[in-house]
């Protein structure tokens, strides 16, 4: 089944305690997203990968770092996570930049 | 003024009713345009995608691209209970990335 996993689903953290979230493809896509969606701001892209090891800033990619050293893989890394980084956060794929995305289940995070 | 601008909502239509929702985006280099739906606690999914001005349909949507005006709207027909949702104007910006609006909530009265 072609799908968008993430890893956890739900975390509560404390402020400064690194953390990763985890997010694989199997679609053999090149374009990967990172999004958090918070109420009324809607989706706000955070970082996005156009292929192995070509990684670039969102809009709101303070606080926030990626990695692409496999095609299937783009973990979102919280160094020192802050309360304010508390969201609901979507990792996405999509064969180009311009086509459809597939949304992982979501990861609730919540720092204390 | 923000890259992706959807009516507020919430909309609220009797089952049968066309409902019709907005969006305005302000880069004019964008070229790709979207639509996702979102169930509650759920993650979006495409409805649909239009790149050329004009009017695209598939089933009860049709999505409406104007670029002159910077402006792109759904359309949905016969609207069923099932379309209660929250709809999200997505545009793929020249610089490769993707802007979605708030999203507008609607509810399909029985």
């Amino acid at each position: 089944e072609a799908q968008v996993t993430q890893n956890p689903r739900y975390l509560i953290t404390v402020t400064g305690k690194k953390l990763t979230v985890t997010c694989s493809q199997n679609m053999n896509h090149e374009y990967m997203s990172w999004y958090r969606q918070d109420p009324g701001l809607g989706l706000r892209q955070i970082y996005y990968s156009m292929n192995v090891e070509v990684t670039d800033k969102g809009d709101v990619p303070e606080g926030y770092k990626v990695s692409r050293k496999e095609k299937r893989n783009f973990p979102l890394i919280l160094e020192s996570p802050s309360p304010n980084q508390t969201s609901l956060y979507f990792c996405a794929s999509s064969e180009r930049e311009a086509y459809e995305q597939y949304f992982g289940p979501g990861t609730r995070l919540t720092v204390t | 003024q923000k890259e992706v601008e959807q009516n507020s909502g919430p909309l609220s239509v009797p089952e049968g009713a066309i409902a019709s929702l907005n969006c305005t985006y302000s880069d004019r280099g964008s070229q790709s345009f979207f639509w996702y739906r979102q169930y509650s606690g759920k993650s979006p999914e495409l409805i649909m995608f239009i790149y050329s001005n004009g009017d695209k349909e598939d089933g009860r949507f049709t999505a409406q691209l104007n670029k002159a005006s910077q402006y792109v709207s759904l359309l949905i027909r016969d609207s069923q209970p099932s379309d209660s949702a929250t709809y999200l104007c997505a545009v793929n910006r020249y610089d490769y990335k993707l802007s979605f609006g708030a999203g507008t909530t609607v509810t399909v009265r029985a």
